[in-house]
């Protein structure tokens, strides 16, 4: 049981380009989120999709978008990178809708550095 | 006022000594709340949660203060292990979770 994986948990990007950050969880769970986490802040939501077929932003959504590409799989999508997105990127699962439940279960994490 | 406020440390303990902190929330709707740690550059994990009536789980005592708008975390016996942040996360009655920049502990030998 793999529980949530993310991928690349390493990434180098200069500015303008663009990546795709993989995620999926195998515990059937119907919520999934991706954070972002930079020094000295707490966790920021960026998206997050409460079901299969659903996205809604998050705090911080610009620059970002997001696909359910089914109930498994939730990634998320750089489309002109920033200096401003060098941060780590967390998925997150959870078993009930919202991002109000607050049993998530989290992957390893992607350090991403735009330059 | 920021939605979720912690002092982040390091709060240094001696093994076997016992260590607390605290977490403030600025949402007096909120509806509850939890402590997950994060080891180094390692995911967040639930840690417990935090009920009205406190808990208690093995070395580890959670505790909520809805008048003064705070929930705190006491580890007894500290070991080396419990050397990690602890974040706190209030779910803040916005449909949104609020996460806390975390409390460093670093439990000395």
């Amino acid at each position: 049981n793999a529980g949530v994986t993310q991928t690349p948990k390493f990434q180098v990007l200069k500015t303008g380009q663009s990546m795709t950050l993989q995620c999926a969880q195998d515990m059937n769970h119907n919520s999934m989120y991706w954070y972002r986490q930079d020094p000295g802040m707490g966790l920021r939501l960026i998206y997050y999709s409460a079901s299969e077929g659903t996205t809604d932003k998050g705090e911080v959504p610009n620059g970002y978008n997001v696909s359910r590409l089914n109930k498994r799989e939730f990634s998320l999508r750089l489309e002109s990178a920033a200096p401003s997105q060098t941060s780590v990127y967390f998925c997150a699962s959870s078993e009930w809708s919202g991002p109000t439940n607050e049993k998530l279960f989290f992957g390893s994490g992607t350090q991403l550095s735009v330059l | 006022r920021k939605e979720v406020e912690q002092d982040p440390g390091p709060f240094n303990v001696p093994e076997g000594a016992t260590v607390a902190f605290n977490c403030t929330y600025s949402n007096s709707a909120s509806q509850s709340f939890f402590w997950y740690r994060q080891d180094c550059r390692k995911e967040p994990k639930l840690l417990m949660s935090v009920y009205s009536s406190g808990n208690e789980d093995g070395r580890f005592t959670a505790q909520l203060n809805r008048a003064s708008q705070y929930i705190s975390l006491l580890i007894r016996d500290s070991k080396l292990s419990d050397s990690a942040t602890y974040l706190c996360v209030v779910n803040n009655g916005n449909n949104r979770l609020a996460f806390g920049k975390g409390n460093q502990v670093v439990v000395i030998p």
